[in-house]
């Protein structure tokens, strides 16, 4: 069975820095696209990027270009997704999802949610 | 960057079809036809009810249907059951291997 547990919530301060993770087991963690995914409160589905966990290519979405930085370690399978200097826009429920085989948008397994609370 | 366009909210009675609309551009669902629909229910984590190509993943009722004309894709569900109630998003690839999500139309069965 394929299965995403991220990590548990978290509350930190502006300015902090945060690292949310995304275990992976089931299936060959190397080979599928790892892609993240922000809910803030109450709004719509954000796709963050993406990271292929064989070779760590990532894609950020313009939106998340240099706010947020991909990284795998591949002896845990296991995918992150870090700020160095979180912001209260920053709160939110961030998801991560294992992206079928040779598709760009079709995400079939998802973990249960990281919320994430930055407080000003 | 590339926005899809959803109605914020559909209903319908049960037993009605309602469609949900997903308006993009001619840069992205009208050059890639590239398009998945996910499901999330209150409290919930996104389920994907139509993958590319128009497919059903294994479990999801022959109830949803998804077609694609132009710039716009649609996401039929037919048979309306209060089980339906949920947000729903589609999902198109843009280029560049980057993605985006549609805004998310509310579905309310009256």
């Amino acid at each position: 069975e394929v299965k995403l547990v991220q990590s548990g919530a978290e509350t930190r301060q502006s300015g902090e820095s945060l690292r949310v993770s995304c275990q992976a087991s089931g299936y060959t963690f190397p080979t599928y696209w790892i892609v993240w995914v922000r809910q803030m409160p109450g709004r719509g589905l954000e796709w963050m990027g993406s990271i292929y966990p064989g070779d760590s290519d990532t894609r950020y979405s313009p939106s998340f270009q240099g706010q947020v930085t991909f990284s795998v370690e591949k002896s845990i399978n296991t995918a992150y997704v870090q700020w160095n200097s979180l912001k209260a826009s920053d709160t939110a429920m961030y998801f991560c999802a294992r992206r079928l085989d040779g598709q760009q948008t079709t995400f079939d397994s998802w973990g249960q949610g990281t919320l994430v609370t930055v407080s000003s | 960057q590339s926005a899809l366009t959803q109605p914020a909210s559909v209903s319908g009675s049960p037993g009605q079809s309602i469609t949900i609309s997903c308006s993009g551009t001619r840069s992205d669902i009208e050059s890639y036809k590239i398009v998945s629909w996910y499901q999330q229910k209150a409290g919930q984590v996104p389920k994907v009810v139509i993958q590319e190509g128009n497919k059903r993943p294994s479990g999801i009722s022959t109830r949803f249907s998804a077609s694609m004309s132009g710039n716009t894709a649609s996401l039929t569900i037919s048979g309306l059951q209060t089980d339906d109630e949920a947000d729903y998003y589609c999902c198109a690839y843009v280029g560049s291997r980057t993605v985006v999500f549609g805004g998310g139309t509310k579905v309310t069965v009256l």
